[in-house]
């Protein structure tokens, strides 16, 4: 475990519902990483922050993904009109602020959209 | 788009053979990471490499980067049927920044 948590870990849901994933990184990490990662592939960037300043965001992320952090602590991405392609494994990473470049990520949750 | 890219990209071995993973990426760095991932489970950071070393070691680990060939190696020495995971290279371009993985090798360590 290591310290980064991510809810619910699985969620089935209808095409075109909305679904919503929490991270709560590791406390005092400033940083914190958004990945999604489909079956036999590697996790691809999607998005991140630094405290509650959303710095850099992937074409992966469609008008209907939106991610706030909005007190720079736990993050939330959430998926509007959901569509089968968005099946993926969702990763919260974390990073602490001046202290090397490891990233901790999270258990991941995974979304099936049927 | 993925930077890095591992070859194998599946390998399978006996309990107590080395297993040796290849990862080549495209971009000048800063630096070079390998995670494990088991099956249906998050990342687990094994190892960091900087752009300026050459080699490190940890337990049955060793990493060797070399950025004039842009590639590095991971290599578990006297492997274990709970090695038997899927092995990623990340790439960081700047420190602190995002990670680029590759899309992994899948280690089957058979006991």
């Amino acid at each position: 475990d290591t310290g980064v948590s991510q809810n619910p870990r699985h969620k089935i849901t209808k095409r075109g519902q909305n679904v919503t994933f929490r991270c709560d990184p590791i406390s005092e990490h400033n940083r914190l990483y958004w990945y999604r990662q489909t079956l036999g592939q590697g996790p691809e960037f999607l998005t991140y922050f630094q405290n509650e300043a959303q710095l850099e965001k992937s074409r992966l992320l469609s008008d209907r993904f939106s991610a706030e952090r909005p007190k720079g602590s736990f993050s939330t991405l959430e998926i509007q009109r959901t569509e089968q392609g968005d099946s993926a494994m969702y990763l919260c990473a974390s990073l602490p602020a001046g202290s090397g470049n490891t990233i901790y990520f999270g258990e991941g949750s995974w979304l099936t959209v049927v | 788009s993925q930077q890095g890219e591992e070859d194998p990209q599946a390998l399978s071995i006996q309990e107590g053979e080395n297993a040796t993973m290849n990862c080549s990426y495209k971009t000048s760095i800063n630096n070079l990471q390998w995670y494990r991932q088991n099956s249906g489970r998050g990342l687990v950071h094994l190892i960091l490499i900087r752009s300026n070393e050459r080699e490190k070691h940890s337990g049955r680990l060793r990493v060797t980067l070399d950025t004039s060939k842009k590639s590095s190696s991971l290599l578990i020495t006297a492997s274990r049927a709970a090695d038997t995971a899927s092995y990623f290279c990340a790439t960081g371009l700047a420190a602190g920044n995002k990670l680029t993985f590759g899309g992994g090798t899948r280690v089957l360590v058979k006991p």
